[in-house]
């Protein structure tokens, strides 16, 4: 069974702080991906990766930046935090052939940034 | 471009009762569509996938969807809805060719009452 791990289910920091999230998976999947879920506006693409270091920018990309060193790992990275960046975070991955394989997702992790 | 629709944010039904969640797409090229599951702190997970197969989709847990190109539908139901059936509900599509596009909707919140 493919296992997508985020390293925290809970951080809270500070306005301006650099902040990493990390996502790792187990089935050694081309794409990776990082979505912000907040209340009634579903889930937003921030950015994905479909290989070692490539990435594409998402929905709503600006304020975060990604890093993907290595193929099971896929960092996100908050240049400097703000409120507005307050939310849930998703991590998800999936294979290759990405228009009919689902997304498998991590637990997620509730920032809050104060 | 392709948009997900999902009516009604929040649905109650009894223990035993129909389960009807409503999910509207707009597509100019036949799409996959995809129904997410998500329990209280923890990431989505696949209910059920349609990829053109067939038109009435089974998934887990006893629910199933029928695509309806007629209406740009994608319905989930279950017969029976159990207590542990309450969570969040997301239909997503995405595009079967071009640029990578998994678009979830804002997702329907199921609270199912003794």
């Amino acid at each position: 069974d493919v296992k997508v791990t985020q390293s925290s289910r809970y951080l809270v920091k500070r306005t301006g702080e650099k902040v990493f999230l990390e996502c790792v998976q187990d089935m050694d999947h081309e794409n990776m991906f990082w979505y912000r879920q907040d209340p009634g506006l579903g889930l937003r693409l921030i950015y994905f990766s479909y290989d070692v270091k490539m990435k594409e920018k998402g929905d709503i990309p600006e304020g975060y930046s990604v890093s993907r060193e290595k193929k099971e790992r896929f960092s996100l990275i908050l240049e400097s935090a703000s409120t507005n960046q307050t939310s849930m975070y998703l991590c998800a991955s999936t294979t290759g052939d990405f228009y009919n394989s689902p997304l498998h997702f991590g637990n997620g992790t509730r920032l809050t940034v104060t | 471009a392709q948009s997900v629709t999902q009516l009604g944010s929040h649905v109650s039904v009894s223990e035993g009762a129909l389960v009807l969640l409503r999910c509207n797409y707009s597509s100019s090229v036949p799409p996959y569509l995809f129904w997410y599951v998500q329990y209280p702190n923890q990431g989505l997970q696949l209910l059920l996938k349609y990829t053109s197969a067939a038109t009435l989709v089974k998934g887990i847990n006893g629910f199933e969807a029928e695509f309806k190109k007629s209406e740009t539908s994608f319905h989930l139901t279950k017969p029976s809805a159990h207590m542990s059936d309450a969570a969040e509900y997301f239909c997503a599509v995405t595009r079967t060719s071009g640029t990578y596009k998994y678009i979830f909707g804002t997702g329907t919140r199921l609270k199912v009452l003794a």
